[in-house]
């Protein structure tokens, strides 16, 4: 089974802090993709990456960015934490098929 | 602009009955549609998923319906039980692209 993994299962930080969250995959997936999880909003995709070195926007990109230096890691960079970024971080991959495997996620409190 | 909609956002049952999940979509380019499960604390798991040249598609206790006139499908769960209470999320996507569009869910709760 495919295994992704989230570094951090719960964060606090505080406001202007820059904040990494990694994520890692374990099957050598092309795709991998970072989502926000709110109340009624469900999941809103951030940024994804297709292969290493490339990313492309979601549909909630600021404030944002990513980074793929290798293949199995995806980081997302919050570069000066806000309060409304307080949500639960989800990190998924894909191989060519059509079906994600997300992580546990993190749970990002910014005070 | 929510392209994938879940306008229940909660639903309960009993123990044994039928749990219905609809989900409605706007964008008519999506092909493949998908059902995540997800319990607190934990990342979404999929559930099962259908493609558009399908109407049904069945997985033991789990059936998706598809009306692409509709745009419309829905999960059914028979029987629901308690181990079902989680929220499950719709998804979509279109052929030969990258990204995913979800709904924002529906909180099942089943009754014992």
């Amino acid at each position: 089974d495919v295994k992704v993994t989230q570094s951090s299962r719960y964060l606090v930080k505080r406001t202007g802090e820059k904040v990494f969250l990694e994520c890692v995959q374990d099957m050598d997936h092309e795709n991998m993709f970072w989502y926000r999880q709110d109340p009624g909003l469900g999941l809103r995709l951030i940024y994804f990456s297709y292969d290493v070195k490339m990313k492309e926007k979601g549909d909630i990109p600021e404030g944002y960015s990513v980074s793929r230096e290798k293949k199995e890691r995806f980081s997302l960079i919050l570069e000066s934490a806000s309060t409304n970024q307080t949500s639960m971080y989800l990190c998924a991959s894909r191989d060519f098929g059509y079906g994600y495997t997300f992580g546990s996620g993190t749970r990002l409190t910014v005070v | 602009d929510q392209q994938v909609k879940q306008n229940s956002p909660s639903l309960s049952v009993q123990e044994g009955r039928i749990s219905i999940l609809n989900c409605d979509y706007t964008n008519s380019m999506f092909d493949y549609f998908l059902w995540y499960k997800k319990y607190p604390a934990e990342g979404p798991t999929f559930l099962i998923s259908i493609s558009s040249i399908k109407d049904k598609n069945e997985d033991g206790r789990f059936t998706v319906f598809l009306n692409k006139s509709a745009k419309h499908l829905s999960l059914h769960i028979v029987p629901s039980q308690p181990g079902d209470s989680a929220v499950y999320f719709c998804a979509a996507r279109p052929l030969n692209n990258n990204d995913m569009r979800f709904g924002a869910g529906t909180r099942l709760t089943v009754k014992p």
